[in-house]
């Protein structure tokens, strides 16, 4: 069964202050790794898609990397604006379902 | 560009009364569509996708259906609500194409009492 486990559940960093958030994952024939980014009350924003291990993608102040048992969400610099739930689903070739963490609570004070 | 919605944004129902959600997609044809929700302290979890008018897949056994009467619309219907139903009702859609992107609309709250 597909499962994906995010840690930690909740980081409080200073403005200014860069750190990593992890999502490590198990499933059978990867089709792709998603990051999302959810507003209290709102629906997730898509942030990026990671397809293989090895792939880097960065927008703005985060990156995103993926190896074949986890990847990392980098966030730089971080600015009170950054501070939200971020999201790790995974994707298997066998069907349509994003399979979802539970999430990190990221709060970053100014 | 393409846009999601969904109505409506927030409600309340009482036990044993039915539910409609409906989610409707502009600037694109023939998405793939998703039901997932998202209940306190759990992840996002699917419910139904379809790939086409009148195709829809369920995921877990449940008290909801879901049908795709419009190329872009999809609805979430229940006959009667359980307390278990509450939660963030959340539609998403992609293109058809492999490894696809989902992109959410900004969700219903639904409060079941």
């Amino acid at each position: 069964e597909d499962q994906v486990t995010q840690s930690p559940e909740a980081l409080r960093l200073q403005e200014g202050e860069s750190s990593s958030l992890n999502c490590s994952y198990t499933v059978s024939g990867l089709r792709g790794l998603f990051w999302y980014r959810q507003d209290p009350g709102k629906g997730p924003e898509f942030l990026f898609t990671l397809y293989s291990a090895g792939e880097e993608k960065e927008k703005e102040r985060l990156k995103a990397t993926l190896t074949k048992k986890e990847s990392f969400l980098h966030i730089t610099a971080p600015k009170p604006e950054d501070s939200a739930t971020y999201l790790c689903a995974v994707q298997a070739d066998s069907g349509y379902a994003l399979n979802f963490g539970k999430g990190t609570s990221l709060l970053v004070t100014p | 560009s393409q846009t999601i919605h969904q109505w409506p944004a927030t409600l309340v129902q009482p036990v044993g009364s039915p539910l409609s959600l409906e989610c409707t997609v502009e600037g694109t044809s023939n998405p793939n569509l998703y039901w997932y929700r998202q209940a306190a302290g759990r992840g996002l979890q699917l419910l139904f996708y379809s790939v086409g008018i009148g195709q829809i897949s369920s995921e877990v056994p449940q008290n909801l259906s879901a049908s795709r009467p419009q190329d872009r619309q999809f609805i979430l219907s229940s006959k009667k609500l359980l307390l278990s139903d509450s939660g963030f009702y959340l539609c998403a859609w992609s293109t058809g194409i492999r490894q696809e992107t989902q992109y959410f609309g900004p969700g219903t709250r639904l409060l079941v009492l």
